[in-house]
């Protein structure tokens, strides 16, 4: 059973480009968290997902962030026109239900050039 | 003031010796979280508990509900365990989902042979 995988690892946009990040969950996990750590700060969350649903945003930036979990096909985190201040490590994790245990995937870093 | 506190920020240790890694929170919570971030920059969930104590292998981790505190500990530590150790709790009022956590800065640790 792989890990919670995502890609790509690292990722270079140009200020005003859109940034993908995807996050394919363990086998048979339905709940997505998608965090956010900035160079020399802590991790923050920014949303939770299941499938199809976004259950809470609170930690998503109100602007140009937007994340999805379809039925088929991994998580999809969407940074429109990035600037600078995006340059971060995205990482995101899954569960089987709401009240188990996290697993993490190894991140996307991203620079904004 | 921190939602979530860890102590010492940075910890060196000779090879062997005992650790303890500090975290105190200032909320309610129904759990707390305990990960390891390696310098490759991969997370890995240690221990997610809500009371008492836990143990696997060299690594244990307690906490005290009243206290608002918890602990981490490492028994003959070794060079591999060296990593940056982040404490998270889940706050209460979330549903029950793990995954809308607080982070702590993480406590940087440095084992030498």
């Amino acid at each position: 059973n792989a890990g919670v995988m995502q890609n790509p690892r690292h990722l270079v946009r140009r200020r005003g480009q859109e940034a993908r990040l995807r996050c394919s969950p363990m086998k048979g996990h339905s709940h997505v968290y998608w965090y956010r750590q900035l160079p020399e700060e802590g991790l923050k969350f920014m949303v939770y997902l299941q499938k199809e649903n976004i259950i809470d945003e609170s930690g998503m930036p109100k602007e140009r962030f937007s994340a999805e979990f379809p039925k088929e096909g991994p998580s999809i985190l969407r940074i429109q026109q990035v600037v600078r201040g995006d340059s971060a490590a995205y990482f995101c994790a899954s569960s089987p239900r709401v009240s188990s245990p996290l697993h993490f995937g190894n991140g996307t870093r991203l620079t904004v050039t | 003031k921190n939602e979530v506190e860890q102590s010492p920020q940075n910890l060196t240790a000779q090879e062997g010796e005992f650790i303890t890694i500090n975290c105190s929170y200032s909320v309610g919570i129904s759990a707390l979280h305990w990960l390891q971030q390696h310098p490759g920059g991969g997370i890995v969930s240690l221990f997610m508990l809500s009371s008492g104590k836990k143990k696997h292998g060299r690594l244990i981790a307690t906490i005290n509900i009243q206290e608002k505190h918890s602990s981490l500990h490492i028994t003959a530590s070794h060079p591999r365990d060296s990593a940056v150790y982040i404490c998270a709790v889940t706050p209460t009022g979330y549903g029950g989902s793990q995954g809308n956590l607080i982070f702590g800065k993480g406590t940087k640790l440095s084992v030498k042979p």
